[in-house]
């Protein structure tokens, strides 16, 4: 498989706390992508971080991006029970020897667990 | 709703079998693309359409699968002869962006295939 990897795997934690999940991958990227997905649902969208950026927010996210050692982190503050799902970082195809049209490569995931 | 759609939800095969997946893209979107889950794991490229070209199939696993997108907007992926080693989610996604841009992508639901 040429997906990356997130880490963790799985993530329990207690509904306030904040939770950072990492994403590696393995060749150049023109952006990074993170997505949510519900058991037995599709993903859906939630930030996009382009190479030349840094940092991103957006409500309760936060992305980060280095390039130097092909990492992202995404970090949800102030966790809700409703933010227990999957998360996967995609990375563009563009570096990649299979997929140049712009198709998403995918990580394997983390499984937030969120407890009251 | 004005969302991706696809059906079946759910297909359950028999070995041998032939099946036919549906995807319903969001009206006006120029890219389709289809991903395949496997229980576990991130979604993985197969193919992608840009309207009625099927422009990228490299990670289609093998000739017993086939896409088609005849009028540039539904799509549908066909399996022959179903292995169970077929047996995983199949993830369409549409954007409206040429693919090579920052394309978030719009998945649907997924329809689940299981081949006994």
């Amino acid at each position: 498989s040429q997906q990356g990897e997130e880490d963790p795997q799985a993530l329990s934690i207690q509904e306030g706390e904040n939770a950072t999940m990492n994403c590696s991958y393995k060749t150049s990227i023109n952006n990074l992508q993170w997505y949510r997905q519900n058991s037995g649902r599709g993903l859906v969208h939630l930030i996009l971080i382009r190479s030349n950026e840094r940092e991103k927010h957006s409500g309760r996210l936060r992305v980060t991006l280095d390039t130097s050692k092909k990492s992202s982190s995404l970090l949800i503050t102030a966790s809700r029970a409703a933010d227990t799902v999957s998360y996967f970082c995609a990375t563009d195809g563009s570096g990649w020897s299979r997929g140049s049209q712009g198709n998403l490569i995918f990580g394997k995931g983390t499984k937030l667990s969120v407890k009251p | 709703g004005a969302g991706v759609s696809q059906s079946p939800r759910y297909k359950v095969a028999k070995r041998g079998q032939d099946v036919a997946l549906r995807c319903d893209p969001i009206s006006g979107h120029v890219s389709l693309f289809w991903y395949q889950q496997a229980l576990g794991q991130g979604p993985e490229f197969l193919t992608y359409f840009q309207n009625e070209a099927q422009l990228d199939k490299s990670g289609l696993p093998s000739d017993r699968f086939f896409a088609e997108r005849p009028e540039g907007s539904v799509s549908t992926l066909k399996i022959q002869r179903t292995q169970q080693e077929d047996s995983a989610v199949y993830l369409c996604a549409s954007s409206p962006r040429l693919a090579g841009v920052e394309n978030e992508q719009f998945f649907g639901p997924g329809t689940r295939l299981t081949v006994l």
